[in-house]
């Protein structure tokens, strides 16, 4: 079964710096992947997803990732971290075996500091 | 839509007592399913259901039953819980294919002594 790597498990960054989450993925066919976000207090919700096309992929609050597959990985991006994106980041993937069984990271939890 | 409700938000439990957390989501989701989130661990799926009446296991099923007889709800039995048990337990829903959004609910706290 695949599985998820997410080798980062706190960062702290002053607002407008720029961030980058790694997460590597073992699994060698075919994927889909996610970035989930939780906020404190809140439910988990989707930042991004890829699942073909453009390796590079954007979603909500100025986010993106980029899906490389000769490193099988789906790094989180973004230029300059605001207070409010201090949060818990979930990479997840599942895989075109079978699809309904998804797999996450362990999660990164970010301090972004005003 | 109130999207994804679980209740209920919090529980205490014995060892050995058994108990049923509720999900239910009113966006018409063929696929439901349940996670289990532990510090350090991320989320690992329970189980999930692709439809009313169709049910499999996910990467840790073991003390956990489920059934779906409607489309709305999901419940999530523990028969005799143990301290292991102890999690945070999230249910998700997604209208169907392995590429759409899947909404997660709020969440239940479960202790068990």
């Amino acid at each position: 079964a695949q599985s998820v790597s997410q080798h980062n498990h706190h960062v702290i960054l002053s607002e407008a710096a720029s961030l980058e989450l790694g997460c590597n993925y073992s699994y060698g066919g075919t994927v889909n992947l996610f970035w989930y976000v939780q906020y404190p207090g809140q439910h988990l919700q989707l930042l991004l997803k890829y699942f073909s096309g453009d390796p590079l992929v954007k979603g909500i609050k100025g986010f993106e990732a980029e899906f490389i597959k000769s490193k099988f990985s789906f790094n989180l991006r973004k230029p300059s971290v605001q207070w409010s994106d201090t949060a818990e980041y979930f990479c997840a993937v599942t895989s075109l075996y079978n699809n309904n069984d998804m797999r996450f990271g362990a999660g990164t939890r970010l301090t972004v500091k005003p | 839509n109130a999207g994804v409700t679980q209740t209920p938000k919090f529980q205490v439990l014995k060892t050995g007592q058994s108990m049923t957390l509720q999900c239910a989501q009113d966006m018409n989701h063929e696929y439901m399913s349940w996670y289990r989130q532990d510090p350090g661990m991320g989320l690992r799926l329970i189980h999930y259901s692709v439809g009313a009446g169709i049910t499999d296991q996910g990467e840790v099923p073991n003390g956990y039953n489920v059934s779906r007889s409607t489309t709305e709800d999901f419940p999530l039995r523990l028969l005799s819980a143990a301290p292991s048990q102890t999690s945070v337990y999230f249910c998700a829903s997604r209208p169907g294919g392995s590429t759409d959004t899947q909404y997660f609910g709020p969440g239940t706290r479960l202790t068990v002594l």
